[in-house]
């Protein structure tokens, strides 16, 4: 049961344009979401985050949509760059008082590649 | 202010044998995350541990796997008898609150 899904397994966009990655999920008790970055052979790099009570987030270039009633994100980067090429995973997790105790749930990733 | 620390980085073990993975968290932070990535696939969350407990060991396979974060030292991800099914990437996070960090991950050969 994949609760967290990206459905675009890849996006290419050119430099200096904007990257829409997109991610949805199944689980309403999920409160707190994240985008991580990775490059091959390391670890998940933290981008941004966005609580449930908020819709958007932004932090430079990075913009993050929440759209609760739809159980859909989204990350906007503007202006893309070569050195964003990368994976990008969503991932949502459910705060105290629940069962998931804090643990984040994965969607399968988008390879991203800004093309200069 | 170092980030968290995974020990080795790489891992050979034949079948049979045991492999165990370091995870250093960073600097205050009390939460330890272990997560598995096969090959195409996303991270699947394996166990939760903070100092001497297991919180959540709902992602850990039944048979073969144990972790460990004691008082003192790094938490220990152990695979018993390891098969080649079990050839993937062990990432390890912390966090202090709701972000998690993650480690440069040891990725794990089965022969």
């Amino acid at each position: 049961d994949q609760q967290v899904k990206q459905n675009s397994p890849s996006l290419s966009v050119q430099e200096g344009r904007i990257s829409i990655l997109n991610c949805d999920y199944t689980n309403s008790m999920f409160d707190y979401f994240l985008w991580y970055k990775k490059y091959p052979a390391e670890g998940p790099t933290f981008l941004i985050s966005i609580s449930s009570i908020k819709d958007k987030n932004e932090d430079g270039r990075f913009t993050v949509f929440l759209n609760k009633s739809a159980k859909h994100l989204s990350l906007h980067i503007v202006p893309s760059q070569p050195g964003d090429s990368a994976v990008y995973f969503c991932a949502a997790s459910a705060g105290p008082g629940s069962s998931n105790t804090g643990k984040l749930i994965f969607g399968q990733g988008t390879t991203l590649q800004v093309k200069p | 202010n170092a980030g968290v620390m995974q020990n080795p980085r790489h891992l050979v073990r034949r079948r049979g044998q045991e492999a165990r993975l370091r995870c250093s968290p960073m600097k205050g932070h009390s939460h330890v995350y272990w997560y598995r990535q096969l090959p195409e696939e996303g991270l699947k969350f394996m166990v939760y541990l903070q100092k001497e407990n297991i919180i959540d060991e709902s992602g850990m396979p039944k048979e073969r796997f144990s972790a460990e974060f004691p008082k003192e030292g790094p938490s220990i991800l152990r695979i018993q008898q390891v098969v080649r099914g079990d050839s993937a990437a062990y990432f390890c996070a912390s966090s202090a609150w709701n972000e998690q960090f993650f480690g440069p991950g040891t990725r794990l050969t089965v022969l």
